[in-house]
């Protein structure tokens, strides 16, 4: 079985500021890896996503994300935030079970 | 990148009645798609995967007798919401796939069901 921690239900930050975004996963095989971003009432986009080779993967919007094996990890992360960043963030694991297995999200706030 | 559409965006309907809501992948063949509800503030629930051309497989607690799947096509599945009721009101997503595991999923806009 698999499964997705995503510790921060919500990340309060001021714009202009750097942003870690946490997500732990769990699998007995190896893992493809995966960050969507929901915007209010609306469906999931890719942000990136590792499936393999380097192990710092660049997105879409500024993001990027560094795959730790060892520590079962794929945080996500932004130099410098701004307001449209506001938005609902998913971290999903895909060990070959057909779909994708999401953490509970994390509420990122960007306030000015 | 790649594009789903779903059909209609938001749809009103009489308690007891069925509603259909479209997903369509717009330019790539999707083999596999992906139904999902999503309760308000909360991650997606996977309802259940289907195959083009072959029964969906859906997931424990999914009534599949209430949510009928069907993908007919490498384009185009259906979610089929019968006898609707209030408790049916909710944020219904999908996604498709071409290929196998690995590959990237993409989704749609999304469908808000509001049973009256």
């Amino acid at each position: 079985a698999q499964s997705v921690t995503q510790l921060d239900s919500q990340v309060p930050v001021f714009e202009e500021a750097p942003v870690e975004l946490r997500c732990n996963y769990s699998s007995s095989v190896s893992v493809y890896l995966f960050w969507y971003v929901q915007y209010p009432n609306q469906g999931l986009q890719l942000l990136l996503k590792y499936l393999s080779g380097s192990t710092l993967v660049k997105g879409i919007n500024g993001f990027e994300a560094e795959f730790n094996k060892s520590q079962t990890s794929f945080h996500l992360r932004k130099p410098s935030v701004h307001i449209s960043d506001t938005a609902e963030y998913f971290c999903a694991v895909d060990s070959g079970y057909s779909t994708l297995t999401f953490g509970k999200g994390t509420m990122l706030l960007v306030s000015p | 990148g790649a594009v789903v559409s779903q059909h209609p965006s938001r749809v009103i309907c009489k308690s007891g009645t069925s509603v259909k809501i479209e997903c369509r992948s717009l330019d790539f063949q999707a083999t596999t798609m992906f139904w999902y509800r999503q309760f308000p503030k909360q991650s997606l629930m996977l309802m259940a995967t289907s195959n083009e051309g072959s029964k969906a497989t859906y997931e424990q607690g999914v009534e599949k007798d209430k949510f009928l799947i069907n993908h007919a096509s490498l384009t185009l599945s259906t979610l089929t919401v019968t006898s609707a009721h209030p408790e049916d009101s909710s944020f219904y997503i999908c996604s498709a796939r071409a290929g196998t595991s690995g590959n990237t999923i993409y989704f749609g806009e999304g469908s808000w069901l509001t049973v009256v």
